[in-house]
């Protein structure tokens, strides 16, 4: 079974500091992983993936995330947070591309 | 490139009116397709997936209905709406499994039901 763990709810971070929104998962097979970002009455859009190739996987508006097998998590990251960040983000894990289980969700506030 | 339609883009309707919302997708062939719902404040509860014309699965049991009466179009109804089928009705789709793994969302339905 597959299962993702978001470890925060609301995370809040200054303009210009760092990101960083955890993801811890849990799958039978090899997975592939995921992260979406949701802006308020948006639809999801992928910001990056990760599906057996290289571990660091960069995506779109300045995010990366890290495969770390032996710890079971996909973390993301930005170096210096926009106010245009601030957004709804999921973190998805799926075995074989059928059944796609979604983490919570993390809220990122970014004060000015 | 693929686009993704979903409309309407928002909905009020009185309890135990019908419902029908419509997904379609453009640039692809036999896309799986998905609808799920997100409750406010809440994450995303997987209803229906189809992985061909007329192949419905449903993962949650409840008054909705789903139909995939072309390849690229996937429907959603209610023959009798509940206050809480009140949400925002998100359409998604995927390349076949073994190709490419990701889903695409489309733009959302904002359904209020009164």
């Amino acid at each position: 079974a597959q299962s993702v763990t978001q470890l925060d709810s609301h995370v809040s971070v200054s303009e210009g500091t760092p990101v960083l929104l955890r993801c811890n998962y849990s799958s039978s097979y090899s997975p592939s992983l995921f992260w979406y970002v949701q802006h308020p009455n948006k639809g999801l859009q992928l910001l990056l993936k990760y599906t057996s190739a290289a571990t660091l996987v960069k995506g779109i508006n300045g995010f990366e995330a890290e495969f770390k097998k032996s710890e079971t998590s996909f973390h993301l990251t930005k170096p210096s947070a926009h106010m245009s960040d601030a957004a709804e983000y999921f973190c998805v894990v799926t075995p074989y591309g059928q059944n796609f289980v979604f983490g919570p969700g993390t809220r990122l506030s970014v004060l000015p | 490139s693929q686009t993704i339609h979903q409309w309407p883009a928002t909905l009020v309707q009185p309890v135990g009116s019908p419902l029908s919302l419509e997904c379609t997708v453009e640039g692809t062939s036999n896309p799986n397709l998905y609808w799920y719902r997100q409750a406010a404040g809440r994450g995303l509860q997987l209803l229906f997936y189809s992985v061909g014309i007329g192949q419905i699965s449903s993962e949650v049991p409840q008054n909705l209905s789903a139909s995939r009466p072309q390849d690229r179009q996937f429907i959603l109804s209610s023959k009798k709406l509940l206050l809480s089928d009140s949400g925002f009705y998100l359409c998604a789709w995927s390349y076949e499994p073994g190709l490419r793994y990701e889903q695409y969302f489309g733009p959302g339905t904002r359904l209020t039901v009164t």
